[in-house]
């Protein structure tokens, strides 16, 4: 049973436009979310988290949604840059449940210039 | 140049062989993972550990071992019993044990094949 789920496996927008990429869980312990972006043969680089005390965090061109009563978050990129194209992961965690992280099937986003 | 290094970034397996992936971190970190990722599917939990000399088994721990005798490394071996070893192995590390809401941070990946 996948408690993270990533529906959209691809997604293209413009260069400039926004990017918006979902991520839907059913554990409701789930207390901590991440993103990671990574490149195809590198390891995943953390992009922005966001605390479920939380709504919304914001760094830079990421911006980071939590809707709890939803079990949805979401990752805003704005604008998008062809640099940005690469598969985005959302993972969840448990608080003192040792920091093990669930992640979702990832989403792989393509920016066209 | 604080980090996680991966090696070898790419490992042939023979039939029946058992192989070692290494994972060297600099991070002070106490907590190290093993996950596995195949072709368009996320990351799954192999093993963790929160502090040297101990380790628990994640998700899909069968076929696998690991052990912790120093705070920078975490090997993880692929035995003969791993059916199904080829994918993309990443090793993490986070500063915990214990901590809440810790970010784990990932090395380059190591790419095992069968022959």
């Amino acid at each position: 049973d996948q408690q993270v789920k990533q529906n959209s496996p691809s997604l293209s927008v413009q260069e400039g436009r926004i990017s918006i990429l979902n991520c839907d869980y059913t554990n409701s312990m789930f207390d901590y979310f991440l993103w990671y972006k990574k490149y195809p043969a590198e390891g995943p680089t953390f992009l922005i988290s966001i605390s479920s005390i939380k709504d919304k965090n914001e760094d830079g061109r990421f911006t980071v949604f939590l809707n709890k009563s939803a079990k949805h978050l979401s990752l805003h990129i704005v604008p998008s840059q062809p640099g940005d194209s690469a598969v985005y992961f959302c993972a969840a965690s448990v608080w003192n449940a040792g920091n093990m992280l669930t992640f979702g099937g990832g989403t792989r986003l393509m920016v066209k210039p | 140049d604080g980090g996680i290094t991966q090696s070898p970034k790419y490992l042939f397996r023979k039939e029946g062989q058992n192989v070692t992936l290494s994972c060297e971190q600099n991070l002070n970190h106490d907590a190290m993972y093993w996950y596995r990722q195949d072709p368009g599917q996320g990351l799954r939990l192999i093993y963790y550990s929160q502090i040297v000399n101990d380790f628990q088994k994640g998700d899909i721990a069968e076929g696998y071992s690991v052990s912790r005798e120093k705070k920078e490394s975490f090997p993880l071996t692929v035995t003969s019993a791993q059916k199904n070893p080829t994918a993309f192995y990443l090793c993490a590390s986070s500063s915990g044990p214990y901590s809440n809401q810790e970010t784990q941070y990932f090395g380059p990946g190591t790419r095992l094949l069968v022959l």
